[in-house]
């Protein structure tokens, strides 16, 4: 069964920290890795990663994903109280263009 | 259940039919929420219910699309006279309330919809 683990589950670190959070995946026919930020309602997208863009940034975020560790980590550098919030990560597949997400980690930062 | 479900898994429809889309969320979560995603695109919000307040409906791209959730658990969202560019993964998320930090959605497998 395809399956997207992230870790750790919940993280809290200080403002100005640097943070790494971890996905792994289990997804026949791979296609494309996302990235989301849910605060309230709605997701915001962040990255897609796939076999030709395997490294994204943007300000102080960057991702990268790892083909051959089937996994992808997010990097959040200098850390600020609005990124507070659950970070998600998906994998969509081909043939049906499913999405599978993981959990998320719920990330934390104290002032 | 074990987590949230939706049916059917996949759908085809010719151009100008109904379809009806269905999401059981998780027992007990009072939010549940609609999204569709087309493909490398993000998610993009469509409605979402939380208890017995009224729904909403800001993410509703036309009013060929309309949803209900009965009993305050199951939940169908209906698409009327479909168009190729509805064309998509729906996916139904519920969670215990009005998603915060300290909030997770948790997500279904999604409907592939595919309009000819």
């Amino acid at each position: 069964e395809d399956k997207v683990v992230q870790s750790p589950l919940s993280l809290v670190v200080h403002e100005g920290d640097t943070v790494t959070l971890n996905c792994s995946y289990e997804v026949t026919n791979f296609r494309s890795l996302l990235w989301y930020k849910q605060e309230k309602k709605a997701p915001t997208f962040l990255f897609m990663l796939t076999s030709s863009g395997i490294e994204k940034k943007s300000g102080r975020l960057s991702s990268i994903l790892d083909k051959k560790e089937l996994s992808s980590i997010l990097n959040i550098t200098a850390t600020q109280t609005g990124d507070s919030a659950i970070y998600l990560c998906a994998v969509e597949r081909y043939g049906d263009d499913k999405i599978i997400f993981g959990k998320g980690t719920r990330l934390h930062i104290l002032p | 259940g074990a987590g949230v479900s939706q049916s059917p898994s996949n759908k085809v429809t010719e151009k100008g039919k109904d379809v009806e889309l269905r999401c059981d969320p998780i027992s007990g979560h009072t939010a549940l929420y609609w999204y569709r995603q087309s493909l490398g695109q993000g998610l993009e919000f469509l409605i979402y219910f939380q208890g017995n307040s009224a729904p909403d409906k800001s993410g509703l791209p036309s009013d060929r699309f309309s949803a209900e959730r009965t009993g305050g658990s199951v939940s169908t969202l209906t698409i009327q006279r479909t168009q190729q560019e509805d064309s998509a993964v729906y996916l139904c998320a519920s969670s215990l309330r009005l998603a915060g930090v300290g909030d997770t959605q948790y997500f279904g497998p999604g409907t592939r919809l595919t309009v000819l």
